[in-house]
Protein backbone atom coordinates (compact mmCIF):
# COMPACT_ATOMS: atom_id res chain seq x y z
CA UNK A 1 0.00 0.00 0.00
CA UNK A 2 0.93 3.79 -0.51
CA UNK A 3 0.70 6.34 2.42
CA UNK A 4 -0.13 9.63 1.08
CA UNK A 5 -0.05 12.81 2.59
CA UNK A 6 -1.45 16.20 1.54
CA UNK A 7 -1.38 19.74 2.73
CA UNK A 8 -3.15 21.51 3.46
CA UNK A 9 -6.21 19.52 4.22
CA UNK A 10 -8.45 22.56 4.45
CA UNK A 11 -8.11 26.50 3.24
CA UNK A 12 -10.44 29.22 3.32
CA UNK A 13 -9.16 31.47 0.15
CA UNK A 14 -10.20 34.94 -1.20
CA UNK A 15 -11.50 34.79 -4.44
CA UNK A 16 -8.71 35.80 -6.89
CA UNK A 17 -6.25 34.38 -5.08
CA UNK A 18 -4.46 30.99 -5.40
CA UNK A 19 -3.68 27.93 -3.79
CA UNK A 20 -0.89 25.58 -3.97
CA UNK A 21 -1.61 21.28 -2.62
CA UNK A 22 0.90 19.37 -1.64
CA UNK A 23 0.92 15.85 -2.30
CA UNK A 24 3.52 13.64 -0.97
CA UNK A 25 3.80 10.14 -1.52
CA UNK A 26 5.61 7.57 0.85
CA UNK A 27 7.11 5.33 -2.21
CA UNK A 28 8.31 6.01 -6.31
CA UNK A 29 5.14 6.11 -8.46
CA UNK A 30 5.24 6.76 -12.07
CA UNK A 31 1.71 8.25 -12.56
CA UNK A 32 0.35 10.77 -10.18
CA UNK A 33 -3.87 11.81 -10.22
CA UNK A 34 -5.72 14.92 -9.41
CA UNK A 35 -9.33 14.88 -8.46
CA UNK A 36 -11.54 17.09 -8.13
CA UNK A 37 -15.30 16.47 -5.74
CA UNK A 38 -17.59 19.19 -5.93
CA UNK A 39 -20.35 19.30 -2.61
CA UNK A 40 -21.94 16.29 -2.65
CA UNK A 41 -20.68 14.96 -5.84
CA UNK A 42 -18.76 12.44 -7.43
CA UNK A 43 -14.90 12.62 -7.84
CA UNK A 44 -14.15 13.97 -11.53
CA UNK A 45 -10.15 13.43 -12.75
CA UNK A 46 -8.86 16.67 -13.47
CA UNK A 47 -5.06 15.68 -14.99
CA UNK A 48 -2.64 12.71 -14.59
CA UNK A 49 0.54 14.01 -13.92
CA UNK A 50 3.92 12.00 -14.66
CA UNK A 51 7.36 12.49 -13.67
CA UNK A 52 9.75 14.20 -16.05
CA UNK A 53 7.11 15.47 -18.69
CA UNK A 54 3.96 17.87 -18.60
CA UNK A 55 0.78 17.02 -16.76
CA UNK A 56 -2.16 15.49 -19.35
CA UNK A 57 -5.87 17.79 -18.15
CA UNK A 58 -9.51 16.09 -18.91
CA UNK A 59 -11.76 17.51 -21.05
CA UNK A 60 -12.37 20.78 -19.46
CA UNK A 61 -9.62 21.22 -17.09
CA UNK A 62 -6.93 23.81 -18.48
CA UNK A 63 -3.13 24.33 -17.27
CA UNK A 64 -3.38 27.84 -17.03
CA UNK A 65 -6.43 27.41 -14.29
CA UNK A 66 -4.67 24.31 -12.90
CA UNK A 67 -0.93 24.23 -13.40
CA UNK A 68 0.79 20.76 -11.87
CA UNK A 69 4.32 19.94 -11.23
CA UNK A 70 6.22 16.50 -10.80
CA UNK A 71 9.49 17.41 -9.70
CA UNK A 72 9.89 13.58 -8.54
CA UNK A 73 8.63 10.10 -8.43
CA UNK A 74 6.64 11.14 -4.30
CA UNK A 75 5.79 14.06 -5.16
CA UNK A 76 3.59 16.70 -6.85
CA UNK A 77 1.77 19.80 -6.51
CA UNK A 78 -1.67 21.35 -7.83
CA UNK A 79 -2.50 24.88 -8.02
CA UNK A 80 -5.96 25.92 -7.96
CA UNK A 81 -5.50 29.79 -9.60
CA UNK A 82 -7.47 32.87 -9.93
CA UNK A 83 -10.39 31.27 -7.58
CA UNK A 84 -13.78 31.90 -7.73
CA UNK A 85 -16.20 30.53 -5.02
CA UNK A 86 -16.78 27.39 -7.88
CA UNK A 87 -13.73 26.57 -7.25
CA UNK A 88 -14.77 25.08 -3.48
CA UNK A 89 -14.34 21.70 -3.64
CA UNK A 90 -12.88 18.57 -1.94
CA UNK A 91 -8.97 18.29 -4.05
CA UNK A 92 -7.43 14.75 -4.30
CA UNK A 93 -4.44 13.43 -4.82
CA UNK A 94 -4.32 9.71 -6.15
CA UNK A 95 -1.58 7.19 -7.18
CA UNK A 96 -1.93 3.73 -8.77
CA UNK A 97 -1.47 0.57 -6.99
CA UNK A 98 0.52 -1.56 -9.17
CA UNK A 99 2.90 1.07 -10.85
CA UNK A 100 4.43 -1.27 -13.41
CA UNK A 101 1.71 -4.09 -12.97
CA UNK A 102 1.27 -7.17 -15.35
CA UNK A 103 -2.26 -7.16 -14.95
CA UNK A 104 -4.63 -4.35 -15.54
CA UNK A 105 -6.15 -2.88 -12.43
CA UNK A 106 -8.21 0.05 -11.14
CA UNK A 107 -6.48 -0.07 -7.39
CA UNK A 108 -5.43 3.05 -6.56
CA UNK A 109 -5.09 5.04 -3.20
CA UNK A 110 -6.08 8.17 -2.41
CA UNK A 111 -4.89 11.17 -0.10
CA UNK A 112 -7.54 12.45 2.56
CA UNK A 113 -8.54 15.65 0.13
CA UNK A 114 -7.87 19.05 0.69
CA UNK A 115 -11.05 20.75 1.30
CA UNK A 116 -11.05 24.39 -0.03
CA UNK A 117 -13.54 27.14 0.58
CA UNK A 118 -13.62 29.91 -1.81
CA UNK A 119 -15.26 33.61 -0.35
CA UNK B 1 -14.23 3.10 -19.75
CA UNK B 2 -18.05 1.14 -19.54
CA UNK B 3 -20.79 3.41 -18.02
CA UNK B 4 -21.74 1.91 -14.77
CA UNK B 5 -25.62 2.31 -12.83
CA UNK B 6 -26.14 1.60 -9.52
CA UNK B 7 -28.97 2.76 -6.53
CA UNK B 8 -28.47 6.22 -5.47
CA UNK B 9 -29.32 5.62 -1.67
CA UNK B 10 -29.69 2.23 0.54
CA UNK B 11 -30.88 2.42 4.42
CA UNK B 12 -30.20 -0.25 6.38
CA UNK B 13 -29.81 -1.64 10.39
CA UNK B 14 -26.99 -2.56 12.27
CA UNK B 15 -26.05 -6.72 11.84
CA UNK B 16 -28.05 -6.86 8.70
CA UNK B 17 -26.45 -7.70 5.50
CA UNK B 18 -26.41 -4.87 2.59
CA UNK B 19 -26.47 -5.72 -1.45
CA UNK B 20 -25.69 -3.38 -3.78
CA UNK B 21 -25.98 -4.26 -7.38
CA UNK B 22 -24.06 -1.94 -9.94
CA UNK B 23 -25.22 -2.57 -13.57
CA UNK B 24 -22.56 -2.54 -16.64
CA UNK B 25 -23.76 -3.48 -19.53
CA UNK B 26 -20.80 -2.29 -21.65
CA UNK B 27 -18.35 -3.96 -19.70
CA UNK B 28 -15.42 -5.13 -21.97
CA UNK B 29 -13.41 -8.12 -21.88
CA UNK B 30 -10.68 -7.03 -20.51
CA UNK B 31 -12.52 -4.60 -18.07
CA UNK B 32 -12.48 -5.08 -14.09
CA UNK B 33 -15.08 -4.66 -11.59
CA UNK B 34 -14.02 -2.38 -8.38
CA UNK B 35 -15.28 -0.90 -6.02
CA UNK B 36 -14.71 1.98 -3.24
CA UNK B 37 -15.87 3.03 0.06
CA UNK B 38 -15.67 7.02 0.53
CA UNK B 39 -16.30 7.78 4.04
CA UNK B 40 -16.75 12.15 4.66
CA UNK B 41 -14.35 13.87 4.77
CA UNK B 42 -11.90 11.28 3.35
CA UNK B 43 -10.66 9.66 -0.16
CA UNK B 44 -12.02 6.84 -1.94
CA UNK B 45 -10.57 3.29 -0.33
CA UNK B 46 -10.11 0.31 -2.64
CA UNK B 47 -12.83 -2.28 -1.31
CA UNK B 48 -12.26 -5.05 -3.79
CA UNK B 49 -12.57 -5.69 -7.36
CA UNK B 50 -13.00 -8.91 -9.34
CA UNK B 51 -12.79 -10.46 -13.15
CA UNK B 52 -16.03 -12.87 -12.89
CA UNK B 53 -17.82 -15.41 -10.70
CA UNK B 54 -17.29 -14.83 -6.60
CA UNK B 55 -14.30 -13.09 -4.60
CA UNK B 56 -14.34 -12.63 -0.94
CA UNK B 57 -11.70 -10.52 1.28
CA UNK B 58 -12.47 -9.30 4.87
CA UNK B 59 -14.39 -6.34 4.27
CA UNK B 60 -16.95 -7.68 1.58
CA UNK B 61 -17.57 -9.91 -1.09
CA UNK B 62 -18.16 -9.16 -4.77
CA UNK B 63 -20.38 -11.22 -6.97
CA UNK B 64 -19.90 -11.36 -10.73
CA UNK B 65 -22.20 -13.65 -12.66
CA UNK B 66 -21.10 -15.25 -15.92
CA UNK B 67 -22.53 -12.89 -18.67
CA UNK B 68 -20.16 -10.27 -15.99
CA UNK B 69 -23.21 -7.06 -17.21
CA UNK B 70 -23.58 -6.78 -13.30
CA UNK B 71 -22.02 -6.91 -10.17
CA UNK B 72 -23.20 -7.63 -6.39
CA UNK B 73 -20.87 -5.99 -3.44
CA UNK B 74 -22.23 -7.70 -0.30
CA UNK B 75 -21.52 -6.05 3.09
CA UNK B 76 -21.96 -8.31 6.19
CA UNK B 77 -23.71 -7.69 9.30
CA UNK B 78 -22.98 -3.81 8.48
CA UNK B 79 -22.19 -1.53 11.43
CA UNK B 80 -22.98 2.02 11.83
CA UNK B 81 -19.57 2.14 10.52
CA UNK B 82 -20.18 1.25 7.35
CA UNK B 83 -22.24 4.31 6.81
CA UNK B 84 -20.70 6.09 3.84
CA UNK B 85 -20.54 6.51 -0.18
CA UNK B 86 -20.02 2.76 -1.96
CA UNK B 87 -18.46 3.43 -6.14
CA UNK B 88 -18.51 0.64 -8.48
CA UNK B 89 -16.49 1.38 -11.34
CA UNK B 90 -15.46 -0.64 -14.20
CA UNK B 91 -12.20 -0.86 -16.59
CA UNK B 92 -9.51 -2.19 -17.79
CA UNK B 93 -7.08 0.12 -15.71
CA UNK B 94 -4.45 0.63 -18.63
CA UNK B 95 -4.07 4.02 -18.16
CA UNK B 96 -4.74 3.96 -14.58
CA UNK B 97 -7.88 6.83 -14.73
CA UNK B 98 -10.59 6.10 -12.54
CA UNK B 99 -14.16 7.03 -13.59
CA UNK B 100 -16.35 7.84 -10.66
CA UNK B 101 -20.21 7.46 -11.05
CA UNK B 102 -22.86 8.88 -8.60
CA UNK B 103 -22.41 5.98 -6.19
CA UNK B 104 -24.31 4.62 -3.76
CA UNK B 105 -24.96 6.43 0.29
CA UNK B 106 -25.59 3.64 2.17
CA UNK B 107 -26.70 4.86 5.83
CA UNK B 108 -26.94 2.14 8.78
CA UNK B 109 -29.46 2.89 11.44
CA UNK B 110 -29.07 1.27 14.75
Amino acid sequence: SAVISQKPSRDICQRGTSLTIQCQVDSQVTMMFWYRQQPGQSLTLIATANQGSEATYESGFVIDKFPISRPNLTFSTLTVSNMSPEDSSIYLCSVEASPGGVTASTEAFFGQGTRLTVV
Amino acid sequence: LAKTTQPISMDSYEGQEVNITCSHNNIATNDYITWYQQFPSQGPRFIIQGYKTKVTNEVASLFIPADRKSSTLSLPRVSLSDTAVYYCLVGDGDDYKLSFGAGTTVTVRA
